[in-house]
């Protein structure tokens, strides 16, 4: 699976939208892009997933670059419970099961 | 549904002592998932189970063995513990290995070895 590069931490205004980065820029043809997130220390927790096109669900938005080496995950009106570590994870397709590669993600802080 | 369930929340160990962290799921999912997660570190698969009968190993699962006898039911056993195996253990669970189906994690137990 590919490797993704995330910022370590990003700081957002409550009611602002955040925009969080991640580079994927050996990622392959059938290799899709996963958000997860984790509050503090609790389970992770699905957000998204895309391989092309954007994606909207009830929690974000996902943007993904036309040359697929990039995407960024976007909450429109984050709020104090959105205070997390977001992972971005590269995962393929194919295979026997869905192993997931966390790195260390990037840490949102959400202030007043 | 409870979802995917794990006890205990929380286990103090002695160095060299055993034990199984236990992982429940109710959603009649056929992979499940143990995964560890050290302080300020990302999550690392040890074990993972397919289906009943079958598992294989991850990332790290030396010092970690599995069994998956049933469909809901996935314990993790520490032999001998050390204190490299202080972490905070996951569980968890999605019904097919294909890429639309998202990973449900269990609210975790935190261990520590002394």
């Amino acid at each position: 699976d590919a490797k993704t590069t995330q910022p370590t931490s990003m700081d957002c205004a409550e009611g602002r939208a955040a925009n969080l980065p991640c580079n994927h820029s050996t990622i392959s043809g059938n290799e899709y892009v996963y958000w997860y997130r984790q509050i503090h220390s609790q389970g992770p927790q699905y957000i998204i997933h895309g391989l092309k096109n954007n994606e909207t669900n009830e929690m974000a938005s996902l943007i993904i670059t036309e040359d697929r080496k990039s995407s960024t995950l976007i909450l429109p009106h984050a709020t104090l419970r959105d205070t997390a570590v977001y992972y971005c994870i590269v995962r393929s397709g194919t295979g026997t099961a869905s192993k997931l590669t966390f790195g260390t993600g990037t840490r949102l802080q959400v202030t007043l | 549904n409870a979802g995917v369930t794990q006890t205990p929340k929380f286990r103090i160990l002695k160095i060299g002592q055993s034990m199984t962290l236990q992982c429940t799921q109710d959603m009649n999912h056929n992979y499940m998932y143990w995964y560890r997660q050290d302080p300020g570190m990302g999550l690392k698969l040890i074990y993972y189970s397919v289906g009943a009968g079958i598992t294989d190993k991850g990332e790290v699962p030396n010092g970690y063995n599995v069994s998956r006898s049933t469909t809901e039911d996935f314990p993790l056993r520490l032999e001998l513990a050390a204190p490299s195996q202080t972490s905070v253990y996951f569980c968890a669970s999605n019904p097919r290995a294909d890429t639309n189906y998202e990973q449900y994690f269990g609210p975790g137990t935190r261990l520590t070895v002394t």
